[in-house]
């Protein structure tokens, strides 16, 4: 059973366009939700992380728009380039030192 | 900070050979380590949970007699993957949380190819 459901699969969005990954979960015991960046052949990146008691948080070009009651999450990236191609996972953890679940993944093209 | 330093990057060994990867915590103490593994296009699945000091804690379907991890230090945790087979060949990842922080860090991850 997938705990964290994420979509799309792969996305290709133009240079500049607002690229959005969206993921949805079930447990509500977690209570930690970051995305991940990883490029072929390397770890995962922590790109932004957010807690269940904010709704938005943005760093950079990068905003996760939460939805508690909704149990789902997003990702969007302002102004993409063709430099964040890459897969993106969306990952979800519970209380204590528990090991992060994590979405199938987006593989995003940014093309110029 | 926190950076978690993986070794080897690449390995190539012959099939019924032992591969060992390395984990180690640079700056910080890492009490837990998790190990994943990735195959090509795919999400990283959990293969076990290491606590410095104590037994891993694998997950369902892996071969604990397979995949030896020792976390013997604070700093440092292994992976052997033993008498090592093709379908063994895949993209191991670890990743350890930060004391204090929610925030998890992960190796650079291993490529093991088994010919």
């Amino acid at each position: 059973q997938q705990q964290v459901k994420q979509s799309p699969q792969s996305l290709i969005v133009q240079k500049g366009g607002i690229p959005i990954i969206n993921c949805a979960y079930e447990n509500t015991a977690f209570d930690y939700f970051p995305w991940y960046q990883q490029f072929p052949g390397k770890g995962p990146a922590l790109l932004i992380a957010i807690r269940p008691d904010v709704s938005e948080k943005k760093e950079g070009r990068f905003t996760i728009s939460f939805n508690k009651s909704a149990k789902q999450f997003s990702l969007h990236i302002m102004d993409s380039q063709p430099g964040d191609s890459a897969t993106y996972f969306c990952a979800a953890r519970g209380s204590g030192n528990t090991p992060l679940v994590f979405g199938k993944g987006t593989r995003l093209s940014v093309i110029a | 900070g926190a950076v978690v330093s993986q070794h080897p990057s690449r390995v190539i060994c012959k099939s019924g050979t032992s591969v060992k990867i390395e984990c180690r915590s640079l700056d910080f103490q890492a009490t837990t380590m998790f190990w994943y593994r990735q195959f090509p296009k795919q999400s990283l699945m959990l293969m076990a949970t290491s606590n410095e000091g104590s037994k891993a804690t694998y997950e369902q379907g892996v071969e604990k007699d397979k995949f030896l991890i020792n976390h013997a230090s604070l700093t440092l945790s292994t992976l052997t993957v033993t008498s090592a087979h093709p379908e063994d060949s895949s993209f191991y990842i670890c990743s350890a949380r930060v004391t204090g922080r929610r925030g998890y860090t992960f190796g650079s991850g291993t490529r093991l190819t088994v010919v």
